[in-house]
């Protein structure tokens, strides 16, 4: 199975600063269409999981632009340019390029 | 709006057998794979198994294998996870998720709680 490896695994950020997570896995997600399934979720206390970033920098709809990530092959990084209040919650990266489809193991971002 | 409800959790003992459902509503829903997702409590995501639009191809993660079995009927617009032989390791929430063609969309259920013990 691919691993994928997240860091950090704690994430203490003040309000306004900015905050990055970076995932790594374990085999190349690039598909042999050329695209890379590397998507970035988040899920708040008590909710399901919502997802932010599909294939490594595009933002789902209804996402703020705070958001953004990046990456290729087996490196990628979710960045939020300015943490807000209700950033808080877990992160996620998954890849859907190989099966099964795998999640990091979250990264737990709070308020200072 | 997409919306997906989860059914058919609770408490079975060791060994048993329970079947969740997976309503699916405001899309269309033939067109799209479908998946299950768990999370046990206080743990991450775990993909648990998947099943293209017409239902003639299922996979399963290995810790399911020959226990567990997805299907749907596109007839009820319903996605279900058969369970057998049920073990403590298996409890947690069972989400229920489609993701559009070629991952372009994303849709979860408020998902529904499995817990197994005797």
């Amino acid at each position: 199975d691919v691993v994928m490896t997240q860091s950090p695994l704690s994430l203490p950020v003040t309000p306004g600063q900015p905050a990055s997570i970076s995932c790594r896995s374990t085999q190349s997600l690039v598909n042999s269409d050329g695209t890379t399934d590397l998507h970035w979720f988040q899920q708040r206390p008590g909710q399901s999981p919502r997802r932010l970033i599909y294939k490594v920098s595009w933002r789902d709809s209804g996402v703020p632009d705070r958001f953004s990530g990046s990456g290729s092959g087996t490196d990628f990084t979710l960045e939020i340019s300015r943490v807000e209040a209700e950033d808080v919650g877990i992160y996620y990266c998954m890849q859907g390029t190989h099966w099964p489809h795998t999640f990091g193991q979250g990264t737990k971002l709070e308020i200072k | 709006e997409v919306l997906l409800v989860e059914s058919g959790g609770g408490l079975v003992q060791p060994g048993g057998s329970l079947r969740l459902s997976c309503a699916a509503s405001e899309f269309t829903f033939t067109n799209y794979w479908m998946h299950w997702v768990r999370q046990a409590p206080g743990e991450g995501l775990v993909w648990v198994a998947r099943i293209n639009e017409d239902g003639t191809y299922t996979t399963n993660a290995d810790p399911v294998k020959g226990r567990f079995t997805i299907s749907r009927d596109n007839s009820r617009n319903t996605l279900y996870l058969q369970m057998n032989r049920l073990r403590a390791e298996d409890t947690a929430v069972y989400y229920c998720a489609t993701f559009g063609r070629q991952w372009l969309l994303s849709y979860w259920g408020q998902g529904t709680l499995v817990t197994v013990s005797s």
